[in-house]
């Protein structure tokens, strides 16, 4: 059971290239998040699916689109990726999405924009 | 989405109990409270959670008073594994909101 996978787990883009981070869960979840970290901080919601066909903003969009493909897939876009991107960004998942969903996380993708 | 407040860090040595205090100052009456834990270069991982008095599982115990404006993290007898950076979260439609964590460093 692979529960969260995200792809590529490490990225290096120049300023001004585009990229989309891949996230897959085999969980069955009906709602799906990505969260970016930076250096000894906490995560910050980026964007989040609470179901298929659905998708909102998080604390911190600005610069990211989102698109949930299927209920499996939810993929993060970076059109023209900035230094200020560079960050590790993880996507989750929720059975339920209700206030008691328990968070599974994937293991992360290191992107760094030069 | 409210953030929590909680120790930026703690030292413990192995086989302490360890409490870690959290700030819910604008938790919402729908809001659970969620702690999560993170090693390096992993993804957070859901430890415990609850709504209001104490909850106990495996791996710690969770203590919420009645008005729900704190919750403290209990762990018993540390060992050096529990290393890590402890999250505290209102949560709310799995909307969570982390803020800084507090690093628990246990010691031999």
């Amino acid at each position: 059971n692979a529960g969260v996978t995200q792809t590529p787990k490490f990225q290096v883009l120049k300023t001004g290239q585009s990229m989309t981070l891949q996230c897959a869960q085999d969980m069955n979840h009906n709602s799906m998040y990505w969260y970016r970290q930076d250096p000894g901080m906490g995560l910050r919601l980026i964007y989040y699916s609470a179901s298929e066909g659905t998708t909102d903003k998080g604390e911190v969009p600005n610069g990211y689109n989102v698109s949930r493909l299927n209920k499996r897939e939810f993929s993060l876009r970076l059109e023209s990726a900035a230094p200020s991107q560079t960050s590790v960004y993880f996507c989750a998942s929720s059975a339920t999405g209700t206030s008691t969903g328990e968070l599974f996380f994937g293991e992360g993708s290191r992107l760094t924009v030069l | 989405l409210a953030k929590t407040t909680q120790p930026i860090s703690m030292d413990s040595y192995e086989g302490q109990e360890v409490n870690i205090t959290c700030s819910h100052n604008n938790i919402a009456t729908n809001d659970y409270i969620t702690w999560y834990q993170q090693f390096p270069s992993q993804g957070p991982r859901f430890i415990i959670q609850g709504y209001k008095t104490k909850v106990t599982n495996e791996v710690a115990s969770l203590f919420i008073p009645a008005d729900r404006k704190s919750s403290t993290l209990s762990l018993p007898r540390v060992s050096l594994s529990d290393t890590a950076v402890y999250y505290c979260l209102d949560t709310n439609a799995g909307k969570s909101t982390f803020g800084d964590g507090t690093t628990l460093t246990v010691k031999p």
